[in-house]
């Protein structure tokens, strides 16, 4: 079974670019969350979607990031115009269940460098 | 809200020694935690997670963790350390009776020296 996929792997664009950013979950997975990684810094959550639906968007930074998952399969991140403090590690992750306790499987990452 | 203290960033130590890495957090309410590992070049994995029971939990390397409600720690702890346990280890809490969203503390990396 295919775990949670991103791509691209790593994406380097200048400031005022915009750069989208994708996750496949793993099939059947009704629940799936976006995470970030600044440099150094904790894992922070950024999202999570249950099915289509956006259940929790608490931690998206400003209205320059915009998620969707059209038909609640995979799922996209957008930033547009990108600054240079959006540099990290975004970090996709799925679950069958959304219930605290379960396990959340999560993708290799998406390394974005804002120059 | 909550919150996760990892106070190493990183932790060096030779091979077949003994390893523990803190983790300390606050929460108003009652929470499950978890520890993830994130090797070289992929994705996190969940290593072991406390949810009820027994506050010793244990993964299938050879990794435990003790869930301390008095001290709020959840440290985790091998006696053994091998080449490829380096890693970077993610303390992590979530609210029982929410959804998974999960707050992170902000990693230590382990190198373990031949």
């Amino acid at each position: 079974e295919a775990g949670v996929t991103q791509f691209p792997s790593h994406s380097v664009i200048e400031k005022g670019q915009t750069v989208t950013l994708r996750c496949d979950p793993i099939s059947g997975h009704d629940n799936l969350y976006w995470y970030r990684r600044v440099m150094g810094k904790e894992i922070k959550f950024l999202l999570h979607f249950v099915k289509e639906s956006k259940q929790d968007e608490s931690g998206m930074p400003n209205n320059r990031f915009l998620a969707e998952r059209t038909g609640g399969t995979y799922s996209t991140l957008k930033v547009q115009p990108a600054e240079l403090e959006d540099s990290g590690v975004y970090f996709c992750a799925s679950s069958q269940t959304a219930g605290g306790g379960t396990e959340a499987f999560f993708g290799q990452g998406t390394r974005l460098t804002v120059v | 809200a909550q919150s996760v203290t990892q106070l190493d960033s990183q932790v060096p130590v030779f091979e077949e020694a003994p390893v523990e890495l803190r983790c300390n957090y606050s929460s108003s309410v009652s929470v499950y935690l978890f520890w993830y590992v994130q090797y070289p070049n992929q994705g996190l994995q969940l290593l072991l997670k406390y949810l009820s029971g027994s506050t010793l939990v244990e993964s299938i390397n050879g990794f435990e963790a003790e869930f301390n409600k008095s001290q709020t720690s959840f440290h985790l702890r091998k006696p053994s350390v091998h080449i490829s346990d380096t890693a970077e280890y993610f303390c992590a809490v979530s609210l029982r009776g929410g959804y998974q969203k999960v707050t992170f503390g902000t990693g230590t990396k382990l190198q373990v020296i031949p």
